[in-house]
């Protein structure tokens, strides 16, 4: 059971590139999510979904875009990266809102 | 708007010791509270959900507790030992977005041998 899996885990972009960052999981979970996190910030929602074709915008949804078509995939989009968004990326699932949440091991974005 | 606050950022023990990490959070409208573990590098490892009609926890050495009316929750590690080294981080699902979580910056545990 591979859980939640995360490609790739260390990239670095180039200001105004674009780039998609890849979530998977094998759970059978309807919500996934996800955050950044950065030092001192602790972890913040960036966008999250409900289940397939059902997305929602978290605390730092501006430069990211999401689609959810599958139960299983959850893509996160930069549009045009920024220095700003430099940072380690987190997806999480879970079942349902009374069962933890499960992480991927991150990917780690610096924009240049 | 719901903050989480955890204190101390830092924390070095000794082998063996009984060690209690704080999470206090400011609305107490919350869904649930979550504890988790990260080490170096790596994802978070959920390690005790407590819903809000519960007031604690329990897994190994590890005992959560949940009182909404002070807005903290303790996460109590029993006999520490060196692997228990990481940063432990505290989340609280918002009562009226439980799919939302708002997260603490995190404890970094040090146990010394």
């Amino acid at each position: 059971n591979a859980g939640v899996t995360q490609t790739p885990k260390f990239q670095v972009l180039k200001t105004g590139q674009s780039m998609t960052l890849q979530c998977a999981q094998d759970m059978n979970h309807e919500y996934m999510s996800w955050y950044r996190q950065d030092p001192g910030m602790g972890l913040r929602l960036i966008h999250y979904s409900v289940g397939a074709g059902i997305t929602d915008q978290g605390e730092v949804p501006n430069g990211y875009n999401v689609s959810r078509s599958t139960t299983e995939d959850f893509p996160l989009r930069l549009l045009s990266a920024a220095p700003s968004q430099t940072s380690v990326y987190f997806c999480a699932s879970r079942g349902d809102r009374n069962s933890p949440l499960h992480f991927g091991n991150g990917t780690r974005l610096t924009v240049t | 708007k719901q903050e989480v606050t955890q204190i101390p950022a830092a924390l070095s023990v000794p082998e063996g010791e009984n060690l209690v990490l704080n999470c206090s959070f400011t609305d107490s409208a919350i869904y649930n509270l979550q504890w988790f573990r990260q080490d170096p590098g790596k994802g978070l490892t959920s390690l005790l959900l407590i819903q809000s009609s519960q007031r604690e926890q329990t897994s190994g050495r590890l005992n959560a507790s949940l009182d909404k009316s002070s807005g903290r929750s303790t996460l109590y590690i029993a006999a520490s030992q060196p692997g228990d080294s990481a940063t432990y981080l505290c989340a609280a699902a918002l009562m009226d977005s439980s799919y939302k979580l708002i997260f603490g910056s995190g404890t970094r545990l040090l146990v010394r041998p």
